[in-house]
């Protein structure tokens, strides 16, 4: 059975501090693997990986895959309040076919 | 940008009654996806559909079923709500040919059954 899993669940860190978040899958016929992050509504894309060891990056945010190990990571530097957010990972498979998304992880950056 | 539109923020039903959920997606996109997110379940796929007409099962397509008769569309049914389908919904769509191949949301639908 497909599955996507993400950690830690929750996190609560102080403003300025760098947070790594996790997701690993197994999936059968993989494709890509998307990061979203998700505020007050709809989940907004944040990065597309298809191939291992090559980094993405958008400001204070990086993410990188491995497809050997079968897992992904989200980091953020320097987290502001603005940074806390549910992050959904999700794995696309090449069939026309579902996209599975892990439980999230839940982000609480304080001041 | 590509727009997904669901044609309700909130909605409150009682139990046993016939509930529609509309999606409405303006770029001619192949994939439509229907998610429900509860607390500690991240998201959950009901059914999906890759082209007009056409439908499959998702994870937990029980008590749901899907209409998709133009490409723009993509409706849920709950044939008889009850308690348990109280949660957030949401929509998808995704263009399949060209290798884009992002989800885009819509804005969700919080249902409560009661």
């Amino acid at each position: 059975e497909d599955k996507v899993v993400q950690s830690p669940l929750s996190l609560v860190v102080h403003e300025g501090d760098t947070v790594t978040l996790n997701c690993s899958y197994e999936v059968t016929n993989f494709r890509s693997l998307l990061w979203y992050k998700q505020e007050k509504k709809a989940p907004t894309f944040l990065f597309m990986l298809t191939s291992s060891g090559i980094e993405k990056k958008s400001g204070r945010l990086s993410s990188i895959l491995d497809k050997k190990e079968l897992f992904s990571i989200l980091n953020i530097t320097a987290t502001q309040t603005g940074d806390s957010a549910i992050y959904l990972c999700a794995v696309m498979k090449t069939s026309y076919d579902k996209v599975i998304f892990g439980p999230g992880t839940s982000l609480s950056v304080i001041p | 940008d590509v727009k997904v539109t669901q044609s309700s923020r909130y909605l409150v039903k009682r139990t046993g009654e016939k509930v529609f959920l509309e999606c409405v997606q303006d770029m001619d996109h192949e994939n439509m996806f229907w998610y429900r997110q509860d607390p500690g379940l991240g998201l959950r796929l009901i059914y999906f559909s890759y082209d007009v007409k056409m439908k499959e099962k998702g994870d937990i397509p029980e008590g749901y079923s899907v209409s998709r008769e133009k490409k723009e569309r993509f409706s849920l049914i709950l044939e008889s709500a009850s308690t348990n389908q109280t949660s957030m919904y949401l929509c998808a769509s995704r263009r399949w040919t060209g290798g884009e191949e992002k989800l885009f949301f819509g804005s969700g639908t919080q249902l409560s059954v009661l």
